[in-house]
């Protein structure tokens, strides 16, 4: 158990819905990273955080959105979803704000019908 | 931007055999990180390596890391069917911040 909790474990919708993957991070770590796996893409990094402000983005749709509370849990918003959209949703963290080891949580598979 | 190549994709192993997973990446980065994925689950960290000639051995796997050379090194020792598994190697980018960009991973089977 790594100590970075995610919510939920599985997730079915449709095509065109919005959905909400949430993250809680290890005990006193200050970043929070957003990755996706997939079958063809393998695992993309989308976007980080660092004590709630945004510090690095990857290849995240504009359809895809992310904020970090003041409590330092995370939030990733999928909009107007796609059948290539359905992965594997990975919340990872680590205390620094660049750099080091990551921590992943259990991930949230998103099934888009 | 950065590349991180992983070979082979795919290693079907015998028990008792050795052999090498390479990470090639394209940028200058000195840290380099061996993660484990078993099916459906999440990704554990194995090794972390944070300069030049670093080697790391837990159990059966050893890895090291070649800056110059760009190439990191995960060797299987006598393997046994407790590491099957998909590996997958990362590196930090520096233009992207401080994110991990990981290879394709290798996916290994050990059979009897």
């Amino acid at each position: 158990d790594s100590g970075v909790t995610q919510t939920p474990k599985h997730l079915i919708t449709a095509t065109g819905q919005r959905v909400t993957l949430r993250c809680s991070p290890r005990s006193g770590d200050l970043s929070v990273y957003w990755y996706q796996q997939s079958l063809d893409q393998g695992l993309q990094f989308l976007i980080q955080y660092y004590n709630g402000e945004e510090r690095a983005k990857g290849n995240i749709l504009e359809r895809f959105s992310a904020q970090q509370f003041p409590d330092l849990h995370s939030e990733l918003n999928l909009s107007s979803l796609e059948l290539g959209d359905s992965a594997l949703y990975f919340c990872a963290s680590s205390p620094y704000n660049g750099g080091g080891e990551l921590f992943f949580g259990e991930g949230s598979r998103l099934t888009v019908l | 931007e950065l590349k991180v190549e992983q070979n082979p994709l795919f290693l079907s192993m015998q028990e008792g055999k050795n052999y090498t997973i390479y990470c090639n990446y394209s940028t200058t980065s000195d840290r380099l990180y061996w993660y484990r994925q078993d099916p459906g689950k999440s990704l554990e960290s194995l090794f972390v390596l944070l300069s030049n000639g670093a080697v790391k051995q837990e159990g059966r796997l050893m890895a090291s890391l070649d800056t110059k050379a760009r190439l990191s090194t995960l060797h299987i020792t006598a393997a046994v069917h407790d590491l099957s598994a998909t590996y997958f190697c990362a590196v930090e980018d520096g233009q992207a911040g401080t994110a991990l960009i990981f290879g394709k991973g290798t996916t290994l089977s050990v059979s009897s």
